[in-house]
């Protein structure tokens, strides 16, 4: 499978506990990207890694969220003390440059009870 | 970064010719268009990709008029499976992220 990989796909937590995804992006592309969607809305850009920089951070990406990418190779977004309102999809990407267009995972589904 | 609008929903029948307009008044010269298809509980597909006049695929073409401030994806006749919401991006290779509107919702009806 050549695809990029999220795991897990559905995770339930309660609230004030920490959580982490992972994300496998096709093994050549050098861009990796984070996106949280909540139902009926377009996927809100969380943040940005080239190689294993992190080049771009949303807003929306409190400091309660932190994202990593060790090595350009895989990534991680932890969320800690989760809150009812981070319950959504959250949906990684890669690309090899943004011209060539993104690939994305299937997500992981969050829901904070 | 260039906005884009595009229409919130759209109907269409099966077997219909489907054409979603995305306007980017603020459209840069190195700016590519990039298109996205959707379904419920999966991440974006990408479709389609162009920079100017006319682009094609086994999915769908995308036009994109001379001053390239909007472009048109162009769905051949639809079915059922092209159910879906549809999203117009605008950007180029040094962008540091990729910014989705609402899209547009596409229902194809029997």
């Amino acid at each position: 499978d050549t695809g990029v990989s999220q795991d897990p796909r559905h995770k339930i937590t309660k609230r004030g506990q920490n959580v982490t995804f992972r994300c496998d992006p096709i093994s050549e592309h050098n861009r990796l990207y984070w996106y949280r969607q909540t139902l009926g809305q377009g996927p809100e850009f969380l943040t940005y890694f080239q190689n294993e920089a992190q080049l771009e951070k949303s807003r929306l990406l409190s400091d309660r969220f932190s994202a990593e990418r060790p090595k350009g190779s895989f990534s991680t977004l932890e969320i800690q003390r989760t809150e009812q309102g981070d319950s959504a999809m959250y949906l990684c990407a890669s690309s090899q440059g943004q011209v060539n267009g993104a690939f994305f995972g299937q997500g992981t589904r969050l829901t904070v009870v | 970064l260039a906005k884009t609008t595009q229409p919130i929903s759209m109907d269409s029948y099966e077997g219909q010719e489907v054409n979603i307009t995305c306007s980017h008044n603020n459209i840069a010269t190195n700016d590519y268009i990039t298109w996205y298809q959707q379904f419920p509980s999966q991440g974006p597909r990408f479709i389609i990709q162009g920079y100017k006049t006319k682009v094609t695929n086994e999915v769908a073409s995308l036009f994109i008029p001379a001053d390239r401030k909007s472009s048109t994806l162009s769905l051949p006749r639809v079915s059922l499976s092209d159910t879906a919401v549809y999203y117009c991006l605008v950007g180029d290779d040094n962008n540091n992220d990729m910014r989705f509107g609402a899209g547009t919702r596409l229902t194809v009806k029997p």
